[in-house]
């Protein structure tokens, strides 16, 4: 496709699951970025990788969170042992580096019971 | 830790006002990008300012980086109902990576016909 694609777009999980969420960035873009946001909240960095490695994880909020590119275009999101604190829309979004302007998918949306 | 504070928080008119909204910080930024985020989408960038005192204009909106590059603003004129939306700032951290843009909570717009 021609956009950022997400998938699943929404997942219901129950607390102590394990979760993977998926994104499938823009053809071509080596930077690639993950977000969570929270109900009336703007965007929260997770984590950016830049070709296959994580070029600043410093907002991943635990060792429960964990984020690979292996091949350097699709990006996995794990979350260990879910709490549901970590119930929001999680964002990925691609781009170059040169021109600083990102494109976002359309999130997956998480639900912890 | 960086903060982007939007204001104000909520905000609804009728179609043909005028509006603005604004992005403050304490924080320099090297530059500072605003977003349009709809229910169930993720944000889509509207414009980037660099410059302090730049002013960029798109159709009836009209975006200001102030000459600190703490802070800016959006002004719209002539508001119609498509404007609605969450609007969000965000601003890269001064010489820091590029994956960490940082996003203010962003300031919910309602127009009415």
């Amino acid at each position: 496709g021609a956009g950022v694609s997400q998938t699943p777009s929404n997942k219901v999980t129950e607390k102590g699951k394990y979760v993977e969420l998926r994104c499938d960035p823009i053809s071509g873009h080596t930077a690639l970025y993950w977000y969570r946001q929270s109900l009336g909240q703007g965007p929260e960095f997770l984590i950016y990788f830049q070709g296959t490695g994580a070029a600043d994880d410093s907002g991943l909020p635990n060792d429960r969170f964990f984020a690979v590119r292996p091949e350097g275009s699709v990006s996995t999101l794990k979350i260990q042992r879910t709490e549901r604190g970590d119930s929001a829309v999680y964002l990925c979004a691609s781009g170059l580096m040169n021109t600083g302007e990102l494109f976002f998918g359309e999130g997956s949306r998480l639900t912890v019971l | 830790t960086q903060l982007l504070e939007q204001s104000p928080q909520f905000l609804s008119i009728q179609e043909g006002e005028n509006l603005t909204v604004y992005c403050n910080s304490s924080s320099v930024f090297s530059s500072l990008q605003w977003y349009r985020q709809e229910p169930g989408e993720g944000p889509v960038l509207l414009v980037t300012v660099v410059t302090g005192g730049e002013v960029k204009k798109l159709k009836r909106l009209t975006f200001q980086f102030g000459d600190a590059r703490k802070d800016s603003s959006l002004h719209i004129t002539a508001a119609q109902p498509g404007d609605t939306g969450l609007y969000l700032c965000a601003g890269m951290n001064y010489g820091g990576s590029q994956g960490n843009l940082i996003f203010g909570k962003g300031t919910k717009l309602s127009v009415k016909p």
